[in-house]
């Protein structure tokens, strides 16, 4: 039982390239989210999807797009990275909409 | 816009002691309340979940809630210095039909032998 995966855990792209965050969870929950963390910030959430075929905007979706493939699977895609974006994100899962959440490793990224 | 408040500490504590950490929320509706712990360089985890107004305790741990006044807090007692961490504080509130949480920017415990 491996929770929530997320790949890759490093990454670094020069401006203006685009790339697909991977989340995926074995827990069968239903709703999961996309955050991201800079210093000082808090988590942000930036897209959720509260059950499968349903996804929304969180508080800074600008920049990015996401898909909920399965009930597994959600991917976060940034179509043409900016520095601004330079982040860790960070993929959550929870069994319901009002639940705990559980979070993968994170992906450190850096946008030259 | 949903906040969640938190003193960003650092609170530092000697071993054994009580440390006490408060969040604050302006959606009168929320429904879920969390505190999670992030050690530096990993991700969240879970320490406690609570949904009705009163103490909730989990070994050291006691989670407060009180809606009328829109606060929760922790109280971590006997205090270890690996409960040295940032402990974040969520808050789920309904908006548009679904339930989004929102997390302060946390609080640095430290906890010093």
């Amino acid at each position: 039982n491996a929770g929530v995966t997320q790949t890759p855990k490093f990454q670094v792209l020069k401006t203006g390239q685009s790339m697909t965050l991977q989340c995926a969870q074995d827990m069968n929950h239903n709703s999961m989210y996309w955050y991201r963390q800079d210093p000082g910030m808090g988590l942000r959430l930036i897209y959720y999807s509260a059950s499968e075929g349903t996804t929304d905007k969180g508080e800074v979706p600008n920049g990015y797009n996401v898909s909920r493939l399965n009930k597994r699977e959600f991917s976060l895609r940034l179509e043409s990275a900016a520095p601004s974006q330079t982040s860790v994100y960070f993929c959550a899962s929870s069994e319901s909409r009002v639940g705990e959440q559980f979070f993968g490793p994170g992906t450190r990224l850096t946008v030259l | 816009q949903k906040e969640v408040e938190q003193n960003s500490g650092p609170l530092s504590v000697p071993e054994g002691a009580i440390a006490s950490l408060n969040c604050t929320y302006s959606d009168r509706g929320s429904q879920s309340f969390f505190w999670y712990r992030q050690y530096s360089g990993k991700s969240p985890e879970l320490i406690m979940s609570i949904y009705s107004n009163g103490d909730k305790e989990d070994g050291r741990f006691t989670a407060q809630l009180n809606k009328a006044s829109q606060y929760v807090s922790l109280l971590i007692r006997d205090s270890q210095p690996s409960d040295s961490a940032t402990y974040l504080c969520a808050v789920n509130s309904a908006s548009g039909g679904s339930y989004i949480p929102t997390f302060g920017r946390g609080t640095s415990l430290i906890v010093h032998p």
